[in-house]
């Protein structure tokens, strides 16, 4: 069974940072794409980062370009997200979504909260 | 960037009855349209993919249509599980990758 299981958030004070990771099992991590997705509390979803499934490719939303970092560790099963110069508008639920080839999010973690607050 | 509107907001119906769900493109995204649904609480859960393909597992009273800039989900007898959040999502023309606002279906 696929399972996708984000930690590392938290409280942060704004301006801070924190690495968010997401540890895959049930599946070839390596073969497989990843994506952040967030969603702010009583909000939408909003799409925060790509990495292919080597590493080389990688997008990222106006909304977080040079403020996060999207990563990946394949020996390790393992997506990394580094977030930097936390502000509130970046207080959400932060999943990360598996992307298979020709298909669109088809495994979601349980999400992990993080708050930007002094 | 593609905007995808949802309609409507919210949604009131009893259990059994039929409903149509609305998205619309700001421009084409051919069939790269896909839905997925959201309870209280839960990560979202792929309903529908490249517009009108059932997800494993998702039962047969869920389908959807349409092409270009014009999508429908459509519940064909609405049950008490289904009363949840449902959005739509594209990933014809990318980055960015966009997700609808959402569509609130709630028990009258």
């Amino acid at each position: 069974e696929v399972h996708l299981v984000e930690s590392g958030g938290g409280l942060v004070q704004p301006g801070g940072s924190l690495r968010l990771s997401c540890t895959a099992s049930g599946f070839t991590f390596s073969r497989y794409s990843i994506n952040w997705v967030r969603q702010a509390p009583g909000r939408g979803l909003e799409w925060v980062s790509y990495i292919s499934s080597s590493g080389n490719v990688i997008y990222y939303a106006d909304s977080v370009k040079g403020r996060f970092t999207i990563s990946r560790d394949n020996a390790n099963n393992s997506l990394y997200l580094q977030m930097n110069s936390l502000g509130a508008a970046d207080t959400a639920v932060y999943y990360c979504a598996r992307d298979p080839p020709g298909l669109p999010f088809d495994s979601w973690g349980q999400g992990t909260l993080v708050i930007v607050s002094s | 960037e593609i905007v995808l509107t949802q309609s409507p907001a919210t949604l009131s119906l009893s259990p059994g009855e039929r409903v149509t769900l609305s998205c619309r493109a700001s421009q084409s995204v051919s069939s790269n349209l896909a839905w997925y649904q959201q309870k209280p609480g839960q990560a979202p859960r792929l309903l529908i993919y490249d517009a009108s393909n059932r997800a494993t597992g998702i039962p047969a009273r869920f389908s959807g249509s349409g092409s270009g800039t014009d999508f429908t989900l459509t519940i064909s007898s609405v049950e008490p599980e289904d009363f949840a959040v449902y959005y739509c999502h594209q990933r014809s023309n990318w980055p960015p990758i966009t997700f609808g606002q959402g569509t609130r279906l709630e028990i009258k």
